[in-house]
């Protein structure tokens, strides 16, 4: 167990519909990152956000967005939801803002049929 | 663009052998790096870290080589074991901007008895 949790594990869902993935950090982690894997491919990242705040923006599309609450959980919000987005979604988290050793979650697993 | 690359996207060891997992980076401006291991259904792992002012660093059973001339990164298992099989990243990034990590596409290490 890292210490970084991650609500679903699975998914399965249908075009158009919209899904909230759901990460937790680890204990006294600052900072929450969500990366998204497709199949065979590596990871890209989406979104950084420190202590509540947005700190950095990668290759995330405009019907994704995401958010850190005060208890520093963060929500990845998924809508419109296309074939292509099918895919394991990670969340990791660090200390700080410049930390990278991150450490990742198990993921979820977005299936859309 | 900036991209971060592997060179075998396949890697096949007998156990026992010392397994080397390669990686090149196209961005000079990177100064940090680090290598995940990935196994399946699981998240990224770190394994370890290396930063640009150092040409090599050794962990337990592993070290990362790092030749800045040729943007050339490696991390070198040693007596690999069955339970090394995994997909391995590379992974770099700059410090002093956002914290965000570029992933290679990963090499997948298969431990043959």
């Amino acid at each position: 167990d890292s210490g970084v949790t991650q609500t679903p594990k699975h998914l399965i869902t249908a075009t158009g519909q919209r899904v909230t993935l759901r990460c937790s950090p680890r204990s006294g982690d600052l900072s929450v990152y969500w990366y998204q894997q497709s199949l065979d491919q590596g990871l890209q990242f989406l979104i950084q956000y420190y202590n509540g705040e947005e700190r950095a923006k990668g290759n995330i599309l405009e019907r994704f967005s995401a958010q850190q609450f005060p208890d520093l959980h963060s929500e990845l919000n998924l809508s419109s939801l296309e074939l292509g987005d099918s895919a394991l979604y990670f969340c990791a988290s660090s200390v700080g803002e410049g930390n990278y050793g991150y450490t990742f979650g198990s993921g979820t697993r977005l299936t859309v049929v | 663009g900036e991209s971060v690359g592997l060179h075998l996207p396949t890697l096949s060891v007998q156990e026992g052998d010392n397994s080397i997992i390669n990686c090149a980076y196209s961005n000079s401006a990177s100064d940090y790096f680090i290598w995940y291991k990935q196994e399946s259904g699981k998240g990224p792992q770190f394994i370890i870290d290396i930063r640009s002012n150092m040409d090599k660093r050794q962990g337990q059973r592993v070290t990362v080589l790092l030749n800045k001339t040729v943007k050339h990164l490696s991390l070198q298992i040693a007596a690999t074991q069955p339970g090394d099989s995994a997909v391995y990243f590379c992974a770099e990034a700059r410090t002093g901007t956002a914290s965000k990590l570029t992933f290679g596409t990963g090499t997948r290490l298969q431990v043959t008895l």
